[in-house]
């Protein structure tokens, strides 16, 4: 499975857009990039994922570079409630980073 | 759907002690994960069925482990005996179309159960 980089820590103004990178470089051509978030205390819960196109749905929208190597998570217009671990996955969402953990603030 | 439901939130026991955790998948869901979460090492994958039937158990830690699944709605896992290192959130996922390359199903996690050994 394909190894990920992410930012141990981001901050992000409320309202603003947050941009989480993820590099996977050793992505294979025909494995899928997961995002998941975790509030404190709970599970984590899916976002959106990927293939090559970018993606939007009502949470997020997916930017991943056309060699594939990396990906950003967006979040258009952050809120307070989005403050969490963000995880990127690509592959069998089996192995799990360390996530970013991303602290919006007021 | 009521989502993954996990038994009990919060457990306190005792070094020695022997540990059950529940949980009842998403109806229809056919995949069921069990995950353990410590500040140490993160969200590892401890074991998944499917259809009931144990598929991969390389990441239980050791014998001390156990997990069943008797029925399509319903899996254990057990520690006997527990251990103070055992203490961590422990995880139950489950899906619909599994996990690999080219699935995109995504999995639907369980409020979890936070263990303390003392």
């Amino acid at each position: 499975d394909a190894k990920t980089t992410q930012p141990t820590s981001m901050d992000c103004a409320e309202g603003r857009a947050a941009n989480l990178p993820c590099n996977h470089s050793t992505i294979s051509g025909n494995e899928y990039v997961y995002w998941y978030r975790q509030i404190h205390s709970q599970g984590p819960q899916y976002i959106i994922h990927g293939l090559k196109n970018n993606e939007t749905n009502e949470m997020a929208s997916l930017i991943i570079t056309e060699d594939r190597k990396s990906s950003t998570l967006i979040l258009p217009h952050a809120t307070l409630r989005d403050t969490a671990v963000y995880y990127c996955i690509p592959g069998n969402q089996l192995i799990w980073g360390a996530g970013t953990k991303l602290i919006i603030k007021p | 759907d009521a989502g993954v439901i996990q038994s009990p939130r919060h457990e306190v026991t005792e070094m020695g002690q022997e540990v059950t955790l529940r949980c009842k998948p998403i109806s229809g869901h056919d995949y069921l994960f069990w995950y353990r979460q410590t500040m140490m090492r993160g969200l590892e994958l401890l074991i998944y069925f499917n259809n009931n039937v144990p598929i991969d158990d390389s990441g239980m830690p050791e014998d001390r482990f156990s997990a069943k699944m008797p029925n399509a709605s319903f899996s254990t896992l057990k520690i006997q005996p527990s251990e103070p290192r055992d203490s961590a959130v422990y995880f139950c996922a489950s899906n619909f179309l599994g996990i690999g390359r080219e699935s995109t199903d995504t999995q639907y996690f369980g409020p979890g159960t936070r263990l303390t050994v003392l």
